[in-house]
């Protein structure tokens, strides 16, 4: 029962080294969504996916790119990190099938030196 | 825009106390609410949902919200905390839209006493 699978779940980078984090979901969710997790912000969207083959900007999608690869798939790139993107990133999905509940995966957290 | 306030960055209860976690939210009609729950190193857990109908909603480990439109509030209530209850809590707001978009409040950190 894996639900929402983030990978890596921990990664160092150095300023200026690119980066993509992987999701995949097993529940045949059609809406898909990056959030970071910032100590006193709560949780901000920075990309999400209503539906394969579409994507849209949230509130921080600057610094990052997305790619929906398939209906399983959502993966989230750094292409070029900067100190102000350490932070957790959680991957999560949704559809109507599931009561409109937002499912999340457990995390990744970043750290850019 | 919507946008979810949670007036108590941090909150310190005795276990066995009772306890009110409180959430305003602003929004242009009455959107999907939610309470999340986070442990430590952990994802983000439901631990329920308001849509429609009933205004208070049961969710898992005994925790229940209200719906009160008048107030635009959500708050989250337990009548005996327990010390596994120590978490940080989330409520969230979502549009009816076609892709649920959840705005998060700023969390409220819970601590129990023993």
């Amino acid at each position: 029962n894996a639900g929402v699978t983030q990978t890596p779940k921990f990664q160092v980078l150095k300023t200026g080294q690119s980066m993509t984090l992987q999701c995949a979901q097993d529940m045949n969710h059609n809406s898909m969504y990056w959030y970071r997790q910032d100590p006193g912000m709560g949780l901000r969207l920075i990309y999400y996916s209503a539906s394969e083959g579409t994507t849209d900007k949230g509130e921080v999608p600057n610094g990052y790119n997305v790619s929906r690869l398939n209906k399983r798939e959502f993966s989230l790139r750094l292409e070029s990190a900067a100190p102000s993107q350490t932070s957790v990133y959680f991957c999560a999905s949704s559809d109507q099938l599931s009561g409109n509940t937002i499912y999340f995966g457990e995390g990744s957290w970043l750290t850019v030196v | 825009a919507q946008s979810v306030t949670q007036p108590d960055i941090h909150i310190t209860v005795s276990e066995g106390a009772s306890l009110e976690l409180r959430c305003n939210y602003s929004y242009g009609a009455t959107p999907y609410l939610f309470w999340y729950v986070q442990s430590p190193g952990q994802g983000l857990q439901l631990l329920l949902k308001y849509f429609s109908g009933d205004t208070l909603v049961q969710g898992i480990k005994g925790f229940e919200a209200e719906f009160k439109r008048s107030q635009s509030s959500f708050n989250l209530r337990k009548p005996s905390v327990h010390w596994s209850d120590a978490a940080e809590y989330f409520c969230a707001v979502a549009s009816r839209g076609s892709a649920r978009q959840l705005t998060f409040g700023s969390g409220t950190q819970l601590t129990v006493l023993p």
